[in-house]
């Protein structure tokens, strides 16, 4: 079975931009969360979807957001971009509530 | 809210064990999960706690008590490849999944 896919690995862009992250989730599963990880902080939740449906919120701005598509892929984005958004995206998928599987992350850099 | 407390950096020497420790503070909890990750890797699951005891998968073991609201990772015959970072995470409710800040193990020769 082929993991956790996202795109782009690498985005590079400047304050007030906004962003559109993707994740492909391991076939099957139907949820998908996303993480936020910075230096320091571990791994900050951002949400999580099930069945096209935003089951759980972190506690981040509404300037993220995302949606869940009916074949399970993910986007999450990120408007009016800020300094401090420079981060590890990761997404993660599961089938149950037990193991998340993680994709490689995407590194955001905001200039 | 949630909330759960790990070392910040262990360092052991190779063929040694080490232990990383984990406190949490939750209501309705299920669960204890830990998660291994490489310098510019992506997390990568390596046990789950859902009942009191110790868990054991090859070199690595995982323990919980429910009632101290504790559990721990145990590394036996370390190996320079186990230099990661480790972070304990817990499943409450219906809550997401909240994850510690992570320990950063290194394995020195």
């Amino acid at each position: 079975k082929a993991g956790v896919t996202q795109t782009p690995r690498y985005l590079i862009k400047t304050r007030g931009q906004q962003v559109t992250l993707s994740c492909s989730p391991i076939s099957g599963h139907r949820s998908v969360s996303w993480y936020q990880q910075t230096p320091g902080q571990g791994l900050q939740f951002l949400f999580e979807y099930f069945s096209e449906t935003q089951r759980n919120k972190g506690n981040f701005p509404g300037r993220f957001s995302g949606r869940q598509f009916s074949n399970s892929r993910s986007e999450m984005n990120v408007s009016t971009l800020e300094l401090g958004d420079s981060a590890l995206y990761l997404c993660a998928s599961s089938a149950s509530t037990d193991t998340q599987y993680f994709g490689p992350g995407t590194r955001l850099t905001v200039l | 809210g949630q909330s759960l407390e790990q070392p910040s950096e262990v360092t052991a020497v190779e063929g040694a064990i080490v232990q990383i420790n984990c406190t949490y503070q939750t209501s309705g909890f299920y669960g204890l999960s830990w998660y291994q990750q490489h310098d510019g890797g992506a997390p990568t699951f390596l046990s789950y706690n859902g009942l009191d005891g110790l868990e054991e998968t090859g070199r690595f073991s995982s323990f919980l008590s429910r009632s101290d609201s504790y559990g721990y990772l145990l590394l036996q015959e370390l190996q320079m490849k186990d230099s990661a970072s480790y972070f304990c995470a817990v499943k409450s409710g219906n809550t997401p999944l909240v994850f510690g800040k992570g320990t950063r193990l290194s394995v020195i020769a």
